[in-house]
């Protein structure tokens, strides 16, 4: 079956940095997204990793190792808006995003 | 104004009922979808149009019905409402045109079946 594992929750400082990984086993890769979704609200798009290494994007990282079926997203600099849920989506074989349940990142002061 | 669009945002029923939720989408993207949202699981696919004539079934499509009504007009109807369908539904949109296919979410409509 197909299964993406991520940590169900985490904490960390404001002003700190913290890494969220994600593993994945699926039936095919064509990618693999990262997204942000507060309590409530809708999941925002943060990055897209195809190729093995890392993307950054302002405060932002994604890295990927295909061969190892791992990401991470790191957030530097934290501030108390980046508390919120992160998701990890794969998509497989038929194109067909696949979800982690995300991670609940609590920032504290 | 808010590219993905969707009605009711919240919305309490009973056993039984017949529940239609709408998704409009200003993005002029030909593909839509409809995901529910668990408390402790990740997004679960419904269903998802590529365009107005193709309709497809996602991983947990059973006691849900959709039309496309338009490019951008997708809505889900539960036929005969069950309390385990009580679940956070959101549309999402993708232009199909780009090799990331990226997904755009609407705000989400809060069901909840007693």
């Amino acid at each position: 079956g197909q299964n993406i594992d991520q940590p169900t929750e985490m904490t960390a400082t404001e002003g700190a940095i913290v890494q969220i990984n994600c593993t994945y086993q699926t039936s095919g890769f064509n990618g693999l997204f990262w997204y942000q979704q507060h309590a409530g609200e809708a999941p925002t798009f943060l990055s897209y990793n195809v190729l093995d290494g890392l993307e950054e994007k302002g405060r932002f990282s994604s890295f990927l190792s295909r061969s190892k079926g791992y990401s991470y997203l790191l957030l530097k600099e934290l501030q108390m808006k980046d508390s919120a849920s992160y998701l990890c989506a794969v998509l497989d074989s038929n194109y067909q995003l696949i979800w982690g349940a995300g991670t609940k990142l609590i920032i504290k002061p | 104004d808010a590219d993905v669009t969707q009605t009711p945002r919240n919305r309490i029923t009973k056993t039984g009922k017949r529940i239609m939720l709408e998704c409009s989408q200003t993005k002029g993207h030909d593909r839509m979808y409809w995901y529910r949202q668990d408390p402790g699981l990740g997004l679960r696919l419904i269903y998802y149009s590529f365009d107005v004539k193709d309709i497809n079934k996602g991983e947990i499509s059973d006691g849900y019905s959709v039309s496309r009504q338009a490019q951008a007009k997708f809505s889900l109807s539960l036929e005969s409402a069950i309390p385990n369908q009580t679940a956070l539904y959101f549309c999402a949109t993708s232009d199909g045109t780009t090799d990331t296919d990226t997904q755009y979410f609407g705000p989400g409509t809060r069901l909840t079946v007693l």
